[in-house]
């Protein structure tokens, strides 16, 4: 079956490094995502990942990614007050036809 | 702005009323969807449609009616919702509609809190 688990707080200083976890069930998945969700606002894909990279990296921003362990990280490099929000991982299993299958979301907390 | 609107972003409604949600996408897209988001638990899929075919009812009460009469417009209507429905009910697009071993983008909405008494 299809599971995304994330932790649900994270608090981290302003300038600091900040790395979201999230661990997937489904080895099938081809594409891997992170959404972020402003207060207020609705999910915006912030970046994902193929399944046969380990790593993508995107100006902050650092995706790993551990097939064997499915296991992928979010890891935003000098983070500030703005980065504050919820961080969905969500997974695309090819049995499921490629819908996206959400975490719980993950509520980084960014004090200056 | 993500192109996705939706209206009302805030119902409070009793549990024998009748409402609708509205969600309206200026991206040209083929796809909508709708997904119930509660505090703390993952975004629950609820409906998908394809060139306003629904293509996916993911065991959603029927309480819930979803109606999409043109490839822009994507509505849920409401009716005797239970308090447990409370929720922020999320509309998103895409180009396409899911497909396995492909890429794609959900545009989302910023979402209707509905609050069921």
């Amino acid at each position: 079956g299809e599971d995304v688990e994330q932790s649900l707080f994270l608090s981290v200083r302003e300038g600091d490094s900040s790395v979201i976890n999230c661990t997937y069930t489904d080895s099938s998945s081809t594409y891997l995502y992170w959404y972020k969700q402003e207060p207020g606002a609705g999910l915006q894909l912030l970046t994902y990942i193929f399944s046969n990279m380990d790593m993508k990296q995107d100006q902050r921003l650092t995706v790993l990614l551990n097939k064997k362990d499915k296991h992928l990280s979010l890891r935003i490099a000098d983070t500030q007050t703005g980065d504050s929000a919820i961080y969905f991982c969500a997974e695309t299993p090819y049995n499921q036809g490629g819908k996206l299958i959400f975490g719980q979301g993950t509520e980084l907390s960014v004090k200056p | 702005e993500t192109g996705v609107t939706q209206t009302p972003r805030h119902l409070v409604m009793g549990m024998t009323n009748k409402k609708s949600l509205k969600c309206e996408q200026h991206l040209g897209h083929n796809a909508m969807y709708w997904y119930k988001q509660s505090a703390k638990k993952p975004l629950e899929l609820m409906f998908v449609y394809s060139l306003e075919e629904r293509v996916e009812n993911n065991s959603v009460p029927s309480r819930f009616s979803p109606e999409c009469p043109n490839s822009s417009h994507l509505f849920l209507h409401l009716h005797t919702l239970q308090p447990e429905d409370s929720a922020l009910y999320l509309c998103a697009s895409s180009q396409d509609p899911p497909s396995s071993g492909r890429h794609y983008e959900q545009y989302f909405g910023p979402g209707t809190r509905l609050t069921v008494t």
